[in-house]
């Protein structure tokens, strides 16, 4: 598709599990970003990637959490020893080149549940 | 932190009139604003920025405007349509390219 792909939409999960989530930016685009949204909340950033390098992981909220983007450019948002308050919608964005002026693209999310 | 703030909530305009959604930042290296507009169960999508070096910036019946000496920006829709009510995320961005995004604004546009 011409669009942000994140898999899967929606993940349940039990506390304590493992959960990867899955994003497949624009074509082309070398900037991608993850944010994390609660109910009533903004994006929260957690990391960007510019080409396969985090180029800034200052967001991510604490070790159980980790990125990746092996080969440019899918990436995947691993969570390790997953805790209620994970629970929230994982958005995947992206952009031609990260640059200031450029608009983010955002994919529809991944709603993760832990129980 | 919050770096990026929209302390109003939710706003309520009658179709025509004009809605005005308010966005304060706290740190002066953001150079690049943006607005995004997001519906229920869809990614935000993009729809005005503007730079630092400039105060203003149109885009038919969508218009920013930027303070700042104020830390302040805004955005200002019209006429208001229906089509309009969503919610509405300002952001701020530096040259390291993170983006930083306000808690949203849900603006329901009565017909």
């Amino acid at each position: 598709g011409a669009g942000v792909s994140q898999t899967p939409s929606n993940k349940v999960t039990e506390k304590g599990k493992y959960v990867e989530l899955r994003c497949d930016p624009i074509s082309g685009h070398t900037a991608l970003y993850w944010y994390r949204q609660s109910l009533g909340q903004g994006p929260e950033f957690l990391i960007y990637f510019q080409g396969t390098g985090a180029a800034d992981d200052s967001g991510l909220p604490n070790d159980r959490f980790f990125a990746v983007r092996p080969e440019g450019s899918v990436s995947t948002l691993k969570i390790q020893r997953t805790e209620r308050g994970d629970s929230a919608v994982y958005l995947c964005a992206s952009s031609p080149s990260g640059a200031i002026t450029g608009e983010l693209f955002f994919g529809e999310g991944s709603r993760l549940t832990v129980l | 932190d919050q770096q990026v703030k929209q302390n109003s909530p939710s706003l309520s305009v009658q179709e025509g009139r004009i809605s005005i959604l308010n966005c304060d930042y706290t740190n002066s290296m953001f150079d690049y604003f943006l607005w995004y507009k997001k519906y229920p169960a869809e990614g935000p999508t993009f729809l005005i920025s503007i730079s630092s070096i400039k105060d203003k910036n149109e885009d038919g019946r969508f218009t920013v405007f930027l303070n700042k000496s104020a830390k302040h920006l805004s955005l200002h829709i019209v006429p208001s349509q229906p089509g309009d009510s969503a919610v509405y995320f300002c952001a701020a961005s530096r040259r390291r390219g993170d983006m930083r995004f306000g808690a949203g604004t849900r603006l329901t546009v009565k017909p």
